[in-house]
């Protein structure tokens, strides 16, 4: 079982470029989150899922968009990447009804 | 609006001391509270949580918290501390939405 599966694990960017992570849970959970953390500012959420399909902003969307065409997978991209994006980024996933979340194992992305 | 306060950014403390950690949150209603620890260059893991019932949680490796809802406290604490202790650790509140509000984060370094 394999939980929540983040790719890539680092990444470097130049200003302008774009990318997208990847995140694939298979634990079939309802939820799913996409956050960065960075020093001092704890965790902030980007946007998250509460279904296949549907998908909601969170405290820092701009920037960022985001896909869940299938349950197990909630996509993260940024269409033109900037230096203020650099972080970690890190997926989670939930049952409804809020269980607790699991994390994967993170994004380091350095935007240049 | 819900939010969550960890009032020790950072606390140093050497193996064998006690810990409290404070945590308060802003929600009359519900809530479901969680600790979760970060170690060194590693995601979020699920310390313990609280729904309902007992308010004294105990969670893995030692660690518990106890829920005073006339104090809107969630402290986590540890009798003794080891060095492998040292992590990261974030408070986090859900209460009528479907997402978790998390606190900023306590830095723990323990000294050997």
């Amino acid at each position: 079982n394999a939980g929540v599966t983040q790719t890539p694990k680092f990444r470097v960017l130049k200003t302008g470029q774009s990318m997208t992570l990847l995140c694939a849970q298979d634990m079939n959970h309802e939820y799913m989150y996409w956050y960065r953390q960075d020093p001092g500012m704890g965790l902030r959420l980007i946007h998250y899922s509460v279904g296949e399909g549907t998908t909601a902003k969170g405290e820092v969307p701009d920037g960022y968009n985001v896909s869940r065409l299938k349950k197990q997978n909630f996509l993260l991209g940024l269409e033109s990447a900037a230096p203020s994006q650099t972080s970690v980024y890190f997926c989670a996933s939930s049952k409804a009804g809020h269980t607790g979340y699991t994390f994967g194992s993170g994004t380091r992305l350095t935007v240049v | 609006a819900q939010s969550v306060s960890q009032h020790n950014h950072h606390v140093i403390l050497s193996e064998a001391a006690s810990l409290e950690l404070g945590c308060n949150y802003s929600y009359g209603g519900t809530v479901n509270l969680f600790w979760y620890v970060q170690y060194p260059g590693q995601h979020l893991q699920l310390l313990l949580k609280y729904f309902s019932g007992d308010p004294l949680v105990k969670g893995i490796k030692g660690f518990e918290a106890e829920f005073i809802k006339s104090k809107f406290s969630f402290n986590l604490r540890k009798p003794s501390v080891q060095w492998s202790d040292t992590a990261e650790y974030f408070c986090a509140v859900n209460g009528n939405n479907r997402k978790l509000i998390w606190g900023l984060g306590t830095s723990l370094a323990v000294n050997p």
